[in-house]
């Protein structure tokens, strides 16, 4: 267990509509990621927070947006979905300061868009 | 920009047998970390070793290993005595020093699929 707990850990939705994936990170932890890995795909960055402020985006699609709250969880928006956007995402934590380098990844939320 | 390159989209080793996944990487740092993390089936991602760019020694984790050529900017990971669990997917990753910075990302390469032959 890596000590971050995402949720839902599956969903299934239509074209067109708008999901919220949760993530709550390592207790500790300040920063947050998010990563998309599609199928067959490799993990692709799509955005860092750390203590509530984003430190950096990749490839992040316009219609997607995230925030951290001042508890330090993390919310993934993904509005207006489409058959492409069905992925797994995960969320990871590290911690600010005192930290071994490496992130601690959620269990992930499978979307599928319909 | 660091890129990290897998070429092998996929290995096989016999059960008990050492097998060698390969890894590049491209930067212009001088101080850096090097993972890898392992992807069972069930999706999660577990790290399984870890290397610091400053200190020369390869890093060793119980049967994983690693061999660090930083001037070549190589990071293979041998896994001895291969087991039936380790079959996986395996990423290599590279993240820079900076732990809150805007490039504080991992950057991971394709993957690599390891089957292990019983």
């Amino acid at each position: 267990d890596s000590g971050v707990t995402q949720t839902p850990k599956h969903l299934i939705t239509a074209t067109g509509q708008r999901v919220t994936l949760r993530c709550s990170p390592r207790s500790g932890d300040l920063s947050v990621y998010w990563y998309q890995q599609s199928l067959d795909q490799g993990l692709q960055f799509l955005i860092h927070y750390y203590n509530g402020e984003e430190r950096a985006k990749g490839n992040i699609l316009e219609r997607f947006s995230a925030q951290q709250f001042p508890d330090l969880h993390s919310e993934l928006n993904l509005s207006s979905l489409e058959l492409g956007d069905s992925a797994l995402y995960f969320c990871a934590s590290s911690v600010g300061t005192l930290t071994t380098g490496e992130l601690f990844f959620g269990e992930g939320s499978r979307l599928t868009v319909l | 920009a660091q890129t990290v390159t897998q070429s092998q989209p996929e290995m096989s080793v016999q059960e008990a047998e050492t097998v060698t996944l390969s890894c590049t990487y491209d930067t212009s740092e001088s101080d850096y970390y090097l993972f890898w993390y392992k992807q069972p089936p069930s999706r999660q991602m577990i790290l399984v070793i870890r290397q610091e760019a400053y200190k020369q020694q390869n890093a060793t984790e119980n049967r994983f290993s690693v061999n660090f050529q930083k001037a070549a900017k190589s990071f293979s990971l041998k896994i001895s005595d291969s087991q039936l669990g380790d079959a996986a997917m395996y990423f290599c990753a590279y993240r820079s020093p900076s732990f809150t910075g805007a490039n504080s990302k991992l950057t991971f390469g394709k993957g690599i699929t390891l089957s292990v032959r019983p």
